[in-house]
């Protein structure tokens, strides 16, 4: 499987700032998926970034709260814009595997927003 | 809405047995299904796909399918405390790549 590598591991942020998260991976990859887990809870598709097209986002999560880059096909950004308290979640990116719909996560990124 | 459904445990099962975590899941398109292990602070880890019904094993691990009645187990033989975890059901959601996850099983293996 892929090493997958996100940068910063965690970060505490003031309420109204924006936070860029970094995830890069060792193999050139088609797809990649932006996830939050909170406290407790299980983990939610924020969207999906295919290189060379636009972020797809899941309902309940939009652009200008979220943009997301994919530069190439190892890398993508995402960033948590505009925080608040309720952004304080676990993020992390995953990639498709090569066998099938399987997928392989970074170590996530956890955020705290005071 | 597509689910995937597991009951949150806590699992609780003495060193040695059995654990079966169980999983349904509402999409009938839904083809391939994955079984994660969640530790307390990391991120989730791929241990177990299954795409036919039926039984695959590797090692300790038994994962079935029925796809009949939308359901997916995992068996953990000779649980040991190191396999105290969260395990993460997943199954594809109608041949899009992306994955729908259900809420996890706590599982607590007490030596």
């Amino acid at each position: 499987s892929a090493v997958i590598s996100q940068k910063p591991s965690r970060d505490i942020c003031q309420r109204g700032t924006s936070l860029t998260i970094q995830c890069q991976v060792d193999s050139q990859v088609t797809m990649m998926f932006w996830y939050r887990q909170q406290p407790g809870q299980s983990l939610t598709l924020i969207a999906t970034a295919n290189q060379g097209s636009e972020a797809t986002y899941e309902s309940g999560f939009v652009i200008d709260k979220f943009p997301i880059s994919r530069p190439n096909l190892t890398f993508s950004t995402l960033t948590v814009s505009n925080m608040s308290p309720e952004d304080s979640s676990i993020y992390l990116c995953s990639v498709e595997g090569t066998s099938g719909y399987e997928q392989y996560f970074g170590p996530g990124t956890r955020l705290t927003v005071t | 809405q597509k689910e995937v459904e597991q009951n949150s445990g806590p699992l609780s099962v003495p060193e040695g047995a059995i654990a079966s975590l169980n999983c349904t899941y509402s999409d009938r398109v839904s083809q391939s299904f994955f079984w994660y292990r969640q530790y307390s602070g990391k991120s989730p880890e791929l241990i177990m796909s299954i795409y036919s019904n039926g039984d695959k094993e590797d090692g300790r691990f038994t994962a079935q399918l029925n796809k009949a009645s939308q359901y997916v187990s995992l068996l953990i033989r000779d649980s040991q405390p190191s396999d105290s975890a969260t395990y993460l059901c997943a199954a594809d959601s109608s041949n899009t790549g992306k994955l729908i996850f259900g809420q996890g099983t706590t599982l607590q293996v007490k030596p």
